[in-house]
């Protein structure tokens, strides 16, 4: 039962164009969500997160939008650098209500971003 | 600060061995977590522990997997015997408190 989805196994685009990845969720009690990018051979490192009080949040090229009566999320890089290729992975936590701290990731979608 | 070391970085054994996987976290944190990597289905938690006490193992697939912390700077999984399905990349993380999660470099095991 995946209760965070990424539907797009992969997404290419044009160095210099928007990338926008795209992030489900099921679960109503999660409230706060990230992003993580992950190059070949290293572990997933944070990217930018957002609260569900919020429904943006931006930090430089890197904007995460938030849907929460659609339970969406998207994940917005502009302009798109060919370092930006990468795995990217979302999740989504409980903060509330005791301590739940475990991550849920969705599986992940691969950006190609082309020169 | 090294950040979260995992180690081996690649381990190649036969099926019916037994493997362990090592982790030392970042001093200070207090959470320690045991990921998985597959294609089929992505990142998936194992088991996390708090203060050196397991927390939730419900994502322990079967009992051929245990973990342990002896101290707030070790962990192992250990998997015996070991099956060609556990083949993936594990990941180790540790966190302080609700902060966000400091990842390893992982653990690529192949079991033939």
């Amino acid at each position: 039962d995946q209760q965070v989805k990424q539907n797009s196994p992969s997404l290419s685009v044009q160095e210099g164009r928007i990338s926008i990845l795209n992030c489900d969720y099921t679960n109503s009690m999660f409230d706060y969500f990230l992003w993580y990018k992950k190059y070949p051979a290293e572990g997933p490192t944070f990217l930018i997160s957002i609260s569900s009080i919020k429904d943006k949040n931006e930090d430089g090229r890197f904007t995460v939008f938030l849907n929460k009566s659609a339970k969406h999320l998207s994940l917005h890089i502009v302009p798109s650098q060919p370092g930006d290729s990468a795995v990217y992975f979302c999740a989504a936590k409980r903060n509330s209500g005791g301590s739940n701290y475990k991550l849920t990731f969705g599986k992940g979608t691969l950006l190609t971003v082309n020169p | 600060d090294a950040g979260v070391i995992q180690s081996p970085r690649h381990e190649v054994t036969e099926m019916g061995q037994e493997v362990t996987l090592r982790c030392k976290p970042i001093s200070g944190h207090d959470y320690l977590f045991w990921y998985r990597q597959t294609m089929m289905r992505g990142l998936e938690l194992l088991i996390y522990f708090n203060n050196n006490v397991p927390i939730d193992d419900s994502g322990m697939p079967e009992d051929r997997f245990s973990a342990k912390m002896p101290n707030a700077s070790f962990s192992t999984l250990k998997i015996q015997p070991s099956e060609p399905r556990d083949s993936a990349v594990y990941f180790c993380a540790s966190s302080f408190a609700h902060y966000g999660y400091t990842f390893g470099s992982g653990t690529r095991l192949t079991v033939v």
